[in-house]
């Protein structure tokens, strides 16, 4: 069983600051995607990456994806109000079709 | 493109109805599509996977017999909460995948049921 540990779990900020969401496994994953989810919605796919020590950047949002592809990782630069939500990462492994998902970050920015 | 719909986004209904929720894909062919359940302030835990025309494939610990799945046609999938109980109340959400994006195995969420059951 594949399993994703995401952290920190709960993380409350003041506006204007960074942050990094970590999500790191044993296994290795083909792709891993990154999610954000408000309340009562359904989560909106930010990224995927899929190349060992891939880069991806967002706006403020930068993703990468560990060389082994056993980690990921999502650093928010200055973060505004509207960055709040709950934060999911997913990886998805070999041939496997199933998304196996980290227990979320729950980020809240205050103005 | 890659909208997925479900309906009702919301229902409440007393202990022992059998409820169903449908996922539309609404500009892409799913030759997949997944059912989760969350939990308030939780991750997603994947209840089952549903290929067009064949039978679900569920998670284990998921009751088939409660949690029936159909999966018709390449747009719909219905997920039947059968004979609901106060434990069922949860925010169910599907996802599809198939022919759509760059990641032709990329998954998309729907907007997602709260299910409340008295």
């Amino acid at each position: 069983t594949q399993l994703l540990e995401q952290s920190p779990q709960f993380l409350s900020i003041q506006e204007g600051e960074n942050l990094t969401v970590y999500c790191n496994s044993s296994s290795v994953f083909s792709s891993l995607q990154w999610y954000r989810q408000e309340p009562g919605e359904g989560p909106v796919l930010l990224v995927t990456v899929v190349t060992g020590g891939e880069v991806k950047k967002l706006k403020r949002l930068t993703f990468q994806f560990g060389d082994a592809r056993k980690d990921s990782s999502l650093h928010i630069t200055a973060a505004q109000p509207g960055d709040t939500g709950l934060y999911l990462c997913a990886g998805r492994g070999g041939s496997n079709y199933k998304l196996t998902f980290g227990k979320g970050t729950l980020l809240t920015v205050n103005p | 493109g890659a909208v997925v719909s479900q309906h009702p986004s919301r229902v409440i209904c007393k202990s022992g109805t059998s409820v169903k929720i449908e996922c539309r894909s609404l500009d892409f062919q799913a030759t997949t599509m997944f059912w989760y359940r969350q939990f308030p302030k939780q991750s997603l835990m994947l209840m089952a996977t549903s290929n067009e025309g064949s039978k679900a494939t569920y998670e284990q610990g998921v009751e088939k017999d409660k949690f029936l799945i159909n999966h018709a046609s390449l747009t719909l999938s219905t997920l039947t909460v059968a004979s609901a109980h106060p434990e069922d109340s949860s925010f169910y959400i599907c996802s599809a995948s198939g022919l759509a994006g760059a990641h032709t195995d990329t998954q998309y969420f729907g907007p997602g049921t709260r299910l409340t059951v008295l």
